[in-house]
């Protein structure tokens, strides 16, 4: 069965510090994978997503993804973090046919420190 | 475009009392999710439609109903509430995979609803 696991559940950072949100997943063919963020009381907007094709994903906001096959990872990374990037990031997978099946991690919860 | 519209935004419910939670979009998507959020847990699928008349359970349906006479509209239907679905309901739509005959599409999402039951 598919799975998705977020291994830190919150995340502390300075802002301008690098950011790096880990996402595992587990299927095995290849997956369509998203990551989602939700700020306060709203709902959720899609950062960025990876169906095939160049395994490096740029999205909103300044976010990027790297799909790693040989890891089953697709990590969420930021150079420089904004203190508005305060917010909870879920990684997300679905599948042919079923993306609207979404499988979602239970999310990491992001701080940003002035 | 209003996208996907969601109410009551908040709903205070006595145990074994029924609602509905209204979920409406105007994009002509032909999928409609439901997924509930529960802290450490993420979002799970409650049930989810592939087109009007048509819809089938996700991975967590029991005390769910729905119903999807139209394409715009997917309601969700609690019988008999009960403390256990307190929590915040996200309802879905994407574009069918078919009708576009690309894999490339996004589902959005509508701004959440917030259920308590005492």
């Amino acid at each position: 069965a598919q799975s998705v696991t977020q291994p830190d559940i919150h995340i502390t950072v300075s802002e301008g510090a690098s950011l790096e949100l880990r996402c595992n997943y587990s299927y095995g063919a290849t997956p369509y994978l998203f990551w989602y963020v939700q700020s306060p009381g709203q709902g959720l907007q899609l950062l960025l997503k990876y169906f095939s094709g160049d395994t490096l994903v740029q999205g909103i906001k300044g976010f990027e993804a790297e799909f790693k096959r040989s890891q089953s990872s697709f990590n969420l990374r930021k150079p420089s973090v904004h203190w508005s990037d305060a917010a909870e990031y879920f990684c997300a997978t679905g599948r042919l046919g079923g993306y609207n099946k979404l499988i979602f991690g239970a999310g990491t919860r992001l701080a940003v420190h002035p | 475009n209003a996208g996907v519209t969601q109410t009551p935004k908040f709903q205070v419910l006595k145990t074994g009392q029924s609602m509905t939670l209204q979920c409406a979009q105007d994009m002509n998507h032909e999928y409609m999710s439901w997924y509930r959020q529960d802290p450490g847990m993420g979002l799970r699928l409650i049930h989810y439609s592939v087109g009007a008349g048509i819809t089938d359970q996700g991975e967590v349906p029991n005390g769910y109903n729905v119903s999807r006479s139209t394409t715009e509209d997917f309601p969700l239907r609690l019988l008999s509430a009960a403390p256990s679905q307190t929590s915040v309901y996200f309802c879905a739509s994407s574009y069918s995979r078919l009708l576009l005959q690309v894999v490339n599409t996004e589902a959005f999402f509508g701004q959440g609803t917030r259920l308590t039951v005492v």
